[in-house]
């Protein structure tokens, strides 16, 4: 079983390019999350999608937009990119609205220049 | 603020036992969760607890106190793949999930 998958699995970005990471899952959830981590810190929520057709901003939202056209896909674009946004970025769904299970992807490591 | 606190680093011996806290200041409560992390993986869920008591599941437990904002996990008979960080993470008022920094456990043999 897939889960969740997302890409690149890391990428070397030079400053002011665009990006978009994927996010793919395939257990049907309606939740799907996106969050950064960083050294020393817990998981910070960028954004959020409780349904397809509906987003919302999480704690860090700035610099970063995402969409969900439908269930499956999450995709999380950064227009322009800057050194601060070196992190790795995690994909993770629920079925749920915040009790349920998150199912975490593998991670995408970006680091921009 | 909403804050949840962890040890940043904790260190056990293989076969030992280790006590992981957690505390924790949020607006409201809907319950906690545990996720192991390895080194350049995912987190994975390890345990949820939303009333007071010890939830046990094999070698690993986790005990919630909501009066005292207070959780731990407890690992038992620990095996060098039980070095990993472990997270915890509250869920407050309005469903949002909190997530502490995470508490890096070596093992050594």
């Amino acid at each position: 079983t897939a889960g969740i998958t997302q890409a690149p699995t890391s990428q070397i970005l030079a400053a002011g390019r665009s990006m978009t990471l994927r996010c793919t899952q395939d257990m049907r959830h309606n939740a799907m999350y996106w969050y950064r981590q960083d050294l020393g810190l817990g998981l910070r929520l960028i954004h959020y999608s409780n349904t397809a057709g509906t987003t919302g901003k999480g704690e860090v939202p700035d610099g970063y937009s995402v969409s969900r056209a439908n269930t499956d896909d999450f995709p999380l674009t950064l227009a322009s990119a800057v050194p601060s946004q070196t992190s790795v970025y995690f994909c993770a769904s629920s079925d749920g609205q915040g009790t349920g299970e998150l199912f975490f992807g593998e991670g995408s490591r970006l680091t921009v220049l | 603020g909403q804050n949840i606190d962890q040890p940043t680093e904790m260190t056990a011996t293989e076969g030992a036992i280790v006590q992981i806290n957690c505390t924790y200041q949020t607006s409201g409560f809907n319950g906690l969760f545990w996720y192991q992390q390895h080194a350049g993986e995912a987190p994975t869920f390890l345990s949820y607890n939303v009333l007071d008591g010890l939830e046990e599941k094999g070698r690993f437990s986790s005990f919630l106190s909501r009066s005292k904002g207070y959780s731990y996990l407890l690992l038992k008979e620990l095996q060098m793949k039980d070095s990993a960080s472990y997270l915890c993470a509250v869920i407050d008022s309005i469903y949002q999930l909190i997530w502490g920094a995470g508490t890096k456990l070596i093992i050594k043999p």
